[in-house]
């Protein structure tokens, strides 16, 4: 299996509601990076979370880590139209850390 | 706010010819990527870039691509005999560090469509 792997590969969810995106990874990390890209366009860093941390908040996003199972859920509250995007969790490694893998990434659709 | 710049933002080619992808980091950062994006794929790792060599490089970046810092401002990507395959999205990242605080900025990326 690939590091970074999110389910469910996708998600429609009704505007308000809110939406959670999980990502397992197969080794160990220092930090795990959640990314937003809209279709065609870029990558849009949401937030990193630290491995000694267990959860991290930004705004409506609250992303939550688990080291001992490998896995980190990234959780969209009061969703909205714009939220529409693939969401995408990146791990760094290699040699020198600075390489991030990402995952297949989740789409979310936010219907209004 | 300090944002990753790529020019440009769409390039059409005919196979055999090279390429030439340009970048402008975030201006105090120290460490730049290359990444591509096949259409409906993964995000795929190409090459880190520190104190002007490469860092680390994956089995995509062949000797076909090479990587540049020709002045204080731009980091350039060339393919220098495009494939078919090379047909994807490439994004420029840059950070300030390494490690615990490696949070990666990316451009919006280069469409590369290669005839």
């Amino acid at each position: 299996s690939q590091q970074g792997e999110e389910d469910p590969q996708a998600l429609s969810i009704q505007e308000g509601e809110n939406a959670t995106m999980n990502c397992s990874y197969k080794t160990s990390i220092n930090n795990l990076q959640w990314y937003r890209q809209n279709s065609g366009r870029g990558l849009v860093h949401l937030i990193l979370i630290r491995s000694n941390e267990r959860e991290k908040h930004s705004g409506r996003l609250r992303v939550t880590l688990d080291t001992s199972k490998k896995s980190s859920s990234l959780l969209i509250t009061a969703s909205r139209a714009a939220d529409t995007a693939s969401y995408f969790c990146a791990t760094p490694g290699g040699t020198s850390y600075g390489k991030l893998t990402f995952g297949q990434g989740t789409i979310l659709t936010v219907h209004p | 706010e300090p944002e990753v710049t790529q020019t440009p933002s769409h390039q059409v080619t005919q196979m055999g010819q090279e390429v030439i992808l340009r970048c402008v980091p975030i201006s105090n950062h120290l460490y730049f990527y290359w990444y591509r994006q096949i259409l409906g794929q993964k995000v795929e790792f190409l090459v880190s870039f520190y104190n002007n060599e490469i860092s680390e490089k994956s089995e995509i970046f062949d000797d076909q691509f090479s990587v540049e810092r020709p002045d204080g401002s731009n980091f350039t990507l060339k393919i220098r005999s495009t494939k078919l395959e090379d047909s994807a999205m490439y994004f420029c990242a840059s950070s300030e560090a390494l490690g615990l605080n490696n949070e990666q900025f990316f451009g919006p990326g280069t469409r590369l469509t290669v005839l």
